[in-house]
């Protein structure tokens, strides 16, 4: 069964550093997306993509986050200087957008630790 | 401010029995919910989609749904200890089915006793 893949599992990295964190939704999939979980806390939305822009944001996506699909398959979230409160799972998931049918299915996340 | 209510819980029940994990949401205009289960750590795992008020089964899963009353519940039967996981409501955000932009409950904590 297809799903979606996130790499890596577990990133620490410095305060002010850039990270990019790396999905892959599955093969038929149009819609794409970035979610976090801060630990203890809702599932948040970040960005949705489609047809290869921005369909939506949230107020947590300012200009330090952006989202890219470099290629046919990859999907990727870039924080250009991460901050204390970045750290959290981040989420990839992505949806196919069949007729009356709108089920996200998610990736294993990747744990965002900034130090 | 587009929310999602669950009781956090934790909900505790027998092994054998009904558990039933209730969700209310604010937008009336929402058409799109989901139930999600959540081990710890891991990712959101897709159990069941609800799209129209009533019932929908799916093995010992039941999705209920009434727009009217802006309320989403998800009935387990014969409950395991493997189901022990925190359940997390869903709603697509409306006029966000384009964009299919997920608003999320806090969770309620299932724990299923041997």
């Amino acid at each position: 069964e297809p799903e979606v893949t996130q790499t890596p599992s577990h990133q620490v990295t410095q305060m002010g550093q850039e990270v990019i964190l790396r999905c892959v939704p599955i093969s038929n999939h149009l819609y794409f997306y970035w979610y976090r979980q801060i630990l203890g806390q809702k599932v948040e939305f970040l960005v949705s993509f489609y047809n290869n822009e921005i369909s939506e944001k949230s107020e947590i996506f300012d200009d330090q986050f952006s989202v890219e699909r470099p290629d046919g398959s990859n999907f990727t979230l870039k924080i250009r200087s991460t901050k204390l409160e970045d750290s959290a799972m981040y989420f990839c998931a992505s949806y196919r957008a069949q007729l009356h049918s709108y089920e996200q299915y998610f990736g294993p996340g990747t744990r965002l630790t900034v130090t | 401010q587009k929310e999602v209510e669950q009781n956090s819980g934790p909900l505790s029940v027998p092994e054998g029995a009904i558990a039933s994990l209730n969700c209310t949401y604010s937008d009336r205009g929402s058409q799109s919910f989901f139930w999600y289960r959540q081990y710890s750590g891991k990712s959101p795992e897709l159990i069941m989609s609800i799209y129209s008020n009533g019932d929908k089964e799916d093995g010992r899963f039941t999705a209920q749904l009434n727009k009217a009353s802006q309320y989403v519940s998800l009935l387990i039967r014969d409950s395991q200890p493997s189901d022990s996981a925190t359940y997390l409501c869903a709603v697509m955000a409306h006029g966000s089915s384009n964009t299919g932009k997920l608003i999320f409950g806090q969770g309620t904590t299932l724990q299923v006793k041997p």
